[in-house]
This record gives structure tokens, C-alpha cells and sequence, in this order.
């Protein structure tokens, strides 16, 4: 067990609403990560932390910002969610060295209608 | 860029048998290799990496990888295949170059043990 929760882990919105996914760990790790799942695409990175306050850009980070203020929690935000943001999201810990592998979180379900 | 293919999205192989999933991969540096495995509505978890060192990797659930540079493969083996094997299987590459480390994922193969 990593200590990831991830929360909400199913919600359903409509267009145009702000939603915010929370990632909450235990063991104060430096590296975090938020990635979308979508069938054919695998994982795709949206932002990362490696430290408070210090974020950066994934692959798809168009729509979604993040935020840091304390070790344990990562957030999510989508300031207006649409539809092509329905996806589920995962959160997930680096707590190795620079050799270390990820750890997730069991995911939040996201259906922006 | 750093990235990984998995060139099949479905495998089925028979119970007992032996399983194989294939992963290529593109880095410009040292690659860093990963596999995880997601079961139905689960987080993914981890299986096994290649850093450095020898080119058959041993990991959880008697999974293991064979990296090939000559290659650039790091597909994943098992001797033989159990039907709770069946589950949707990641590779990854890990990208030095960046300050977050960041991982690429592939599109994912889904292994069906068929009993």
C-alpha cells in the first residue's frame, strides 16, 4: 500500500463547471503526478509536482492547473470541465531515487456531461 | 522524445502456456524500462524495471522482462499462464532529462488467459 487516496472517486458534472480531484499521501514524497487514462491512449501525464508549490506541464495540460500547498496533497483542478475531460485520473507518488518507479492511486472516475 | 509502443492491443494465450507482450521503445539516454499491470477498475502496480545490469529482469508474480538494445525491446514473459494473469499491461520509459523524471506510457496490451 502506497497511503495514495484519491477522491472523489466517481463524480459526474455537466459542461462548463469547475471540478477539483484530490490526491492525498501519507508519506510526504517529493514527486507527484496526475495522469488521464483513455482507451488508446494508455497513460498520458497532465501535470507533476516535485516539491510544494513547485509544478509543471505534462503532455495534455490544456484546461487542467494543479496546485501544491502542502507535501501531502496534489490537486486537480479543471476550471471549466468539458466533455472531452471525461476520463479517469490517476494520481501517483515517485518515493524512490531517480531509479524509482511510480506508485497509483485506484484512480477517480470523472463524467463531464 | 522518449516513448514506448505496444504494438498489440489484445493477446490471448491458453492456460499453461507460455505468455508473451511486447513493448518497444525510443530514449535518447539510458532507458529506464517499466511494466505495471491494472486489473479492472484498479490503479495500476508496478511488475518489474530495467535499469541497468542484466538483461533478464525478475518481478512480482513470476513475471520477467527481457531487454534487448540491439533491439529496443523489453517485452514481457511468463513461463506460464494462469487465467488470474488476464489484465490490461503497461510499459513504460522513464525520461532523465527533465526535472520532474517524467514516465511515457504505452497504449497498453490486454492479456487474455483463456482457460
Amino acid at each position: 500500500d502506497a497511503g495514495i487516496t484519491q477522491s472523489p472517486r466517481h463524480k459526474v458534472t455537466e459542461t462548463g463547471t469547475p471540478v477539483t480531484l484530490r490526491c492525498h499521501q501519507t508519506e510526504n514524497h517529493r514527486y507527484m503526478y496526475w495522469y488521464r487514462q483513455d482507451p488508446g491512449h494508455g497513460l498520458r501525464l497532465i501535470h507533476y509536482s516535485y516539491g510544494v508549490k513547485d509544478t509543471d506541464k505534462g503532455e495534455v495540460s490544456d484546461g487542467y492547473s494543479v496546485s501544491r500547498s502542502k507535501t501531502e496533497d496534489f490537486l486537480l483542478t479543471l476550471e471549466s470541465a468539458t466533455s472531452s475531460q471525461t476520463s479517469v485520473y490517476f494520481c501517483a507518488i515517485r518515493p524512490g531515487p531517480n531509479t524509482g518507479e511510480l506508485f497509483f492511486g485506484e484512480g477517480s472516475r470523472l463524467t463531464v456531461l | 522524445a522518449q516513448s514506448v509502443a505496444q504494438p498489440e492491443d489484445q493477446v490471448n494465450v491458453a492456460e499453461g502456456n507460455p505468455l508473451t507482450v511486447k513493448c518497444t521503445y525510443s530514449v535518447s539516454g539510458n532507458p529506464y524500462l517499466f511494466w505495471y499491470v491494472q486489473y479492472p477498475n484498479r490503479g495500476l502496480q508496478f511488475l518489474l524495471k530495467y535499469i541497468t545490469g542484466d538483461n533478464l529482469v525478475k518481478g512480482s508474480y513470476g513475471f520477467e522482462a527481457e531487454f534487448n538494445k540491439s533491439q529496443t525491446s523489453f517485452h514481457l514473459k511468463k513461463p506460464s499462464a494462469l487465467v488470474s494473469d488476464s489484465a490490461l499491461y503497461f510499459c513504460a520509459v522513464r525520461d532523465e532529462s527533465n526535472t520532474g523524471n517524467q514516465f511515457y506510457f504505452g497504449t497498453g496490451t490486454s492479456l487474455t488467459v483463456i482457460p
